[in-house]
Parts: C-alpha cells; sequence; structure tokens
C-alpha cells in the first residue's frame, strides 16, 4: 500500500538556522512526490515536485528536496530559515500509471525563533 | 500559474441548513476537481474526486447523500453540505488538476472555506 510519513509533526528553528523536514513514502510504483505549504485559514501552495527528472529539485522561496530512491526519501531542506517560513508542511505522493489521486503525510509545523 | 478560486472563504450556518461552497478553476480547464476535509491541525482527507459530466467519486466513509458534489462544467465543482450539524465544521478545500497534466498528480488548490455550523 502506497502511504507518506512525515517524521516530527513541529520542528522549531532559528532564524538562519538550516530547515530539514523530513519525508519518506512507501511505493510499489514510481512515485511522483510533491512539498505543499500552507498558512494559517488558507490553501496549499505547491513549494517544490519530483516527477522523475532530475532528482535534486529546486522548489520557491529558496527550499530544495533530494529524492533518494534507496532511502525512499523525499526531504525538504532550506540552508538559512526565515520568519516568513513559519507555517505547515505538507509532503504528498501520487502515483504514475493513471493513478490520480494525492496521499498527504500528516504535516509539519515549522516554527521559526529569533 | 493555475488559479483556483473558492468561494465563500468563510460560512457561519445554523444546524439543519444546507450549505455550498463553490471552486472554480479561473485560467485553465479542469476535467477533475477533488475535495478535502481539514480538522485543526490534522492532515488533508481526500472526500471525493469529481469529475466534469459525470458522477462523484466518493472516499470510503464519506456520506455522499451528505456531502452532494456536483461538477457540471470544465471551470466549477459544488460540494453542498446538506442538513449540517456541528461535526461537520471544518475547513473544506478543492483543488484542480490543469488539463495538460493528467498524469503528474499536480493540483493547484483553493484557498479553503471555513464552515462552522451552530
Amino acid at each position: 500500500a502506497q502511504s507518506v510519513t512525515q517524521l516530527g509533526s513541529h520542528v522549531s528553528v532559528s532564524e538562519g538556522a538550516l530547515v530539514l523536514l523530513r519525508c519518506n513514502y512507501s511505493s510499489s510504483v514510481p512515485p511522483y512526490l510533491f512539498w505543499y505549504v500552507q498558512y494559517p485559514n488558507q490553501g496549499l501552495q505547491l513549494l517544490l515536485k519530483y516527477t522523475s527528472a532530475a532528482t535534486l529539485v529546486k522548489g520557491i522561496n529558496g527550499f530544495e528536496a533530494e529524492f533518494k530512491k534507496s532511502e525512499t526519501s523525499f526531504h525538504l531542506t532550506k540552508p538559512s530559515a526565515h520568519m516568513s517560513d513559519a507555517a505547515e508542511y505538507f509532503c504528498a505522493v501520487s502515483f504514475s500509471g493513471g493513478y490520480n489521486k494525492l496521499i498527504f503525510g500528516a504535516g509539519t509545523r515549522l516554527a521559526v525563533h529569533p | 500559474g493555475a488559479v483556483v478560486s473558492q468561494h465563500p472563504s468563510w460560512v457561519i450556518c445554523k444546524s439543519g441548513t444546507s450549505v455550498k461552497i463553490e471552486c472554480r478553476s479561473l485560467d485553465f480547464q479542469a476535467t477533475t476537481m477533488f475535495w478535502y476535509r481539514q480538522f485543526p491541525k490534522q492532515s488533508l482527507m481526500l472526500m471525493a474526486t469529481s469529475n466534469e459530466g459525470s458522477k462523484a467519486t466518493y472516499e470510503q466513509g464519506v456520506e455522499k447523500d451528505k456531502f452532494l458534489i456536483n461538477h457540471a462544467s470544465l471551470t466549477l465543482s459544488t460540494l453542498t453540505v446538506t442538513s449540517a450539524h456541528p461535526e461537520d465544521s471544518s475547513f473544506y478545500i478543492c483543488s484542480a488538476r490543469v488539463l495538460t497534466n493528467q498524469n503528474t498528480g499536480e493540483l493547484f488548490f483553493g484557498e479553503g472555506s471555513r464552515l462552522t455550523v451552530l
């Protein structure tokens, strides 16, 4: 069965510090992977996506993620956190071959403190 | 980029009334839209897949008579919460797939609609 696991429901970093949000997936077919960000009372905004091209994916706002098939991971990173990065982050997966549903992880709330 | 708009953003209603939420793709056509429900501090739960011109496909455990979905055009899907009760209070988010990206699963999300049932 396909699934997505986000390790750590809450992550707290200092402004300027490295951000690392973890995501692992389980899939029997090649996945497409996404990271979304959600600000309070808003919908989701796509940060970046992996669709079987380059394994290191760069997204908006300085975020990037690396697809590692051997580790079944797609962790999200940003070298230097900014206060405006505080939000909820969701990892999501969909599967090739016409299976169109997105499965979301439980989410990770990122707090950035001065 | 593709824009998906939801209306209303906030709605408060009395128990027993019905509430309609609209989801529009503003600058693209969407044969498929998805409706999600999000409880406070939780992830998104897929409720149903809305297909233009046909019946929606509901996820297991979602009452189709409770949550009526209509996808009458390539740019509009509606979710009607019938006979709403306080337990239906939630944040409802729609998403639409850009027509040319059917296989990648990339979705564009609306801003969400917060329903509060008194």
